[in-house]
């Protein structure tokens, strides 16, 4: 069984469209964390929640927004989507507490914003 | 502000010579530390961690890592390569907060020569 699963693997879409994508961690984790990787293959973190509850938001646009449904799963959804946008987005999740870094990520989400 | 350097983005190996990949950090504090690899088209898996205690700690798949305090670094190491370790490899640091906020180093890309 996959830990962390992540839909879709691949996603084109053009300008102004609004996507999303799901992620799900079968490892009964307590946080869960978005990461955006540029193609100069740099990470940042956007988002993390703890047990469905917000607790790191980055600097990133409104035009992304993450939900919760419950503590084994979270998903992006982005509006408004520009060229910026385009990257892997990689999703992971961890037990809670500094010594815990994220575990396991997902094969992450190539999007491309034509 | 914290941050992790890789001053490396690009290093060539024979397989079976040794190899060291640099990491060095600025973080006022006591840093917990992490050195992940990300194999192409996938995600990033947990290579090994420093929390305290013993500076020079045994990860997965024959890697080791060692703190040096005096020299802000975290260099990673393995006496003897093999073609399937080509990747890359990424350097990274918790922040202070409680929460698990890793900043990531910008990457080594490590090519393998048979």
């Amino acid at each position: 069984d996959t830990a962390v699963s992540q839909t879709p693997k691949y996603l084109v879409t053009q300008m102004g469209n609004d996507k999303s994508i799901k992620c799900e961690q079968n490892l009964g984790h307590d946080t869960m964390y978005w990461y955006k990787q540029d193609s100069k293959k740099f990470l940042k973190i956007m988002f993390s929640y703890n047990n469905k509850e917000l607790i790191i938001n980055e600097t990133v646009p409104n035009r992304f927004s993450p939900k919760s449904p419950d503590k084994a799963h979270l998903n992006l959804h982005i509006n408004s989507l520009e060229l910026g946008d385009s990257a892997v987005y990689f999703c992971a999740s961890s037990q809670v507490g500094r010594e815990n870094p994220p575990l396991h990520f997902g094969n992450g989400t190539r999007l491309t914003v034509t | 502000a914290q941050s992790v350097t890789q001053p490396d983005i690009h290093i060539t190996v024979s397989e079976g010579a040794s190899l060291e990949l640099r990491c060095n950090y600025s973080y006022g504090a006591t840093p917990y530390l992490f050195w992940y690899v990300q194999s192409p088209g996938q995600g990033l898996q947990l290579l090994l961690k420093y929390f305290s205690g013993d500076t020079l700690v045994q990860g997965i798949k024959g890697f080791e890592a060692e703190f040096k305090r005096s020299q802000s670094s975290f260099n990673l190491r393995k006496p003897s390569v093999h073609w399937s370790d080509a990747a890359e490899y990424f350097c990274a640091v918790v922040i202070s907060g409680g929460y698990n906020k890793l900043i990531f180093g910008a990457g080594t890309r490590l090519a393998v020569h048979p």
